[in-house]
């Protein structure tokens, strides 16, 4: 079974373009989320998909970041326009339900997409 | 609000030694506390999960316990490699399934 996906794994842009960023979550998981790690921070929640709908967008940082998730699969975060404080590593994890057929709700991350803003 | 704390940020011992890694929470009222492993430039590794209703869980030479009351989990690795090293990370899971990280523990393990 193929684990969670991201693309790009890394992405160099000058300050101001637009980068989209998307993962593929593990089939049939429901609930999708985004994370980063900027540089000496800790990692940190940026929002949650339930199928397609966003239950919690609480952690985005401002309204240059867009996370869509059509159809309920794949998920992409555009940022527009990036700034150099966006720079960092952005994280995609994916989880079943809570509960359902016993499962913990343990997230499986991706390898991240390394964003760098010159 | 939930906040995650590792002590120490950083650590090398040589290797062969047993050590632990110490991660504390402010909120008791957590799910699960899973611990991860990151290596330069790589992604997250899970290594151990801990549901709200256990006490520790072992894989190997890892061994993590969880104590809610007191909101404190401990990494045990024992007998340390030099492959031990990397940067690893205590997250709490809160409701709704989201984490929340410390800033983790950089293990440098010399041969």
């Amino acid at each position: 079974e193929a684990g969670v996906t991201q693309f790009p794994s890394h992405s160099v842009i000058e300050k101001g373009q637009t980068v989209t960023l998307r993962c593929d979550p593990i089939s049939g998981h429901d609930n999708l989320y985004w994370y980063r790690r900027v540089m000496g921070k800790e990692i940190k929640f940026l929002l949650h998909f339930v199928k397609e709908s966003k239950q919690d967008e609480s952690g985005m940082p401002n309204n240059r970041f867009l996370a869509e998730r059509t159809g309920g699969t794949y998920s992409t975060l555009k940022v527009q326009p990036a700034e150099l404080e966006d720079s960092g590593v952005y994280f995609c994890a994916s989880s079943q339900e809570w509960g359902q057929g016993g499962n913990t709700g343990e997230l499986f991350f991706g390898e991240g997409s390394r964003l760098t803003v010159l | 609000k939930q906040e995650v704390t590792q002590i120490p940020a950083a650590l090398s011992v040589p290797e062969g030694e047993n050590l632990v890694l110490n991660c504390s929470f402010t909120d008791s009222a957590i799910y699960n506390l899973q611990w991860f492993r990151q290596d330069p430039g790589k992604g997250l590794t899970s290594l151990l999960l801990i549901q709200s209703s256990q006490r520790e869980q072992t894989s190997g030479r890892l061994n993590a316990s969880l104590d809610k009351s007191s909101g404190r989990s401990t990494l045990y690795i024992a007998a340390s490699q030099p492959g031990d090293s990397a940067t690893y990370l205590c997250a709490v899971y809160n409701q709704g399934g989201k984490l929340i990280f410390g800033q983790g523990t950089e293990l440098s393990v010399k041969p």
